[in-house]
């Protein structure tokens, strides 16, 4: 069965670069598309990005201008780029399947990894 | 962006309840509409997609229904398990948005 594993720095500091990869088992990341979503301290849920490995990503207005999404098909992984980050990006990002197309409709997050906590402070 | 307004933000029941949680979208969109259940520390979990189809292995007691604006979620008889937070979610556009969750509490 498919299983994703968020790694990357717990500490990052003010005005530095978030950088986090996704790793996928049990599937190829050319097969579906797939998603960052973070989820600050106490507060809900936030889409960041989806991307398909052979297109150009689809990311939140809200972040697009500080973010870049890249796929590695060699090591079937999938990375997000945030830079100049502040205290409001600390969150728990999570990667996740994005189920599109069929019964799905246009698309549901199906597989989650356990989440990795990223702090930012000096 | 398509807000999402969930309710009520949060709910105290007893096992054996029937609860009913709301969703309702700032535009219509037809059946893109996606249910998760949180536990405390773990990751989302997909419960219904497509406003009413059941995730495979998601218990019936889950049920989904509605379309345009207006959306619900139901757990039919609630188990110890169910106390969690719940969340919807609009696929219909970008940016995709949740709604801000509803914590369902043992009472």
């Amino acid at each position: 069965q498919v299983q994703l594993q968020e790694s990357g720095p717990g500490l990052v500091k003010p005005s530095e670069t978030l950088s986090l990869t996704c790793t996928v088992s049990g599937g190829s990341i050319s097969s579906f598309y797939w998603s960052w979503i973070r989820q600050p301290p106490g507060k809900g849920l936030e889409w960041i990005a989806f991307f398909y490995y052979n297109g150009s990503p689809s990311s939140n207005p809200s972040l697009n201008s500080r973010l870049t999404i890249s796929g590695d098909t060699s090591k079937n992984q999938f990375s997000l780029r945030l830079n100049s980050v502040t205290a409001a990006d600390t969150a728990v990002y999570y990667c996740a399947r994005l189920q599109m197309g069929g019964s799905y409709g246009a698309g549901a997050f199906d597989i989650w990894g356990q989440g990795t906590t990223v702090t930012v402070s000096s | 962006d398509i807000q999402m307004t969930q309710s009520p933000s949060s709910l105290s029941a007893s096992v054996g309840d029937r609860i009913t949680i709301t969703c309702r979208t700032s535009q219509t969109i037809s059946s893109y509409l996606n249910w998760y259940q949180e536990k405390l520390g773990t990751a989302p979990k997909l419960l219904i997609y497509a406003a009413s189809s059941l995730q495979t292995g998601v218990p019936s007691r889950f049920s989904g229904s509605g379309s345009g604006t207006d959306f619900t979620l139901t757990i039919s008889s609630l188990q110890p398990d169910d106390f969690a937070s719940y969340y919807c979610q609009q696929s219909y556009s970008t940016p995709i948005t949740f709604g801000q969750g509803t914590r369902l509490e043992i009472k």
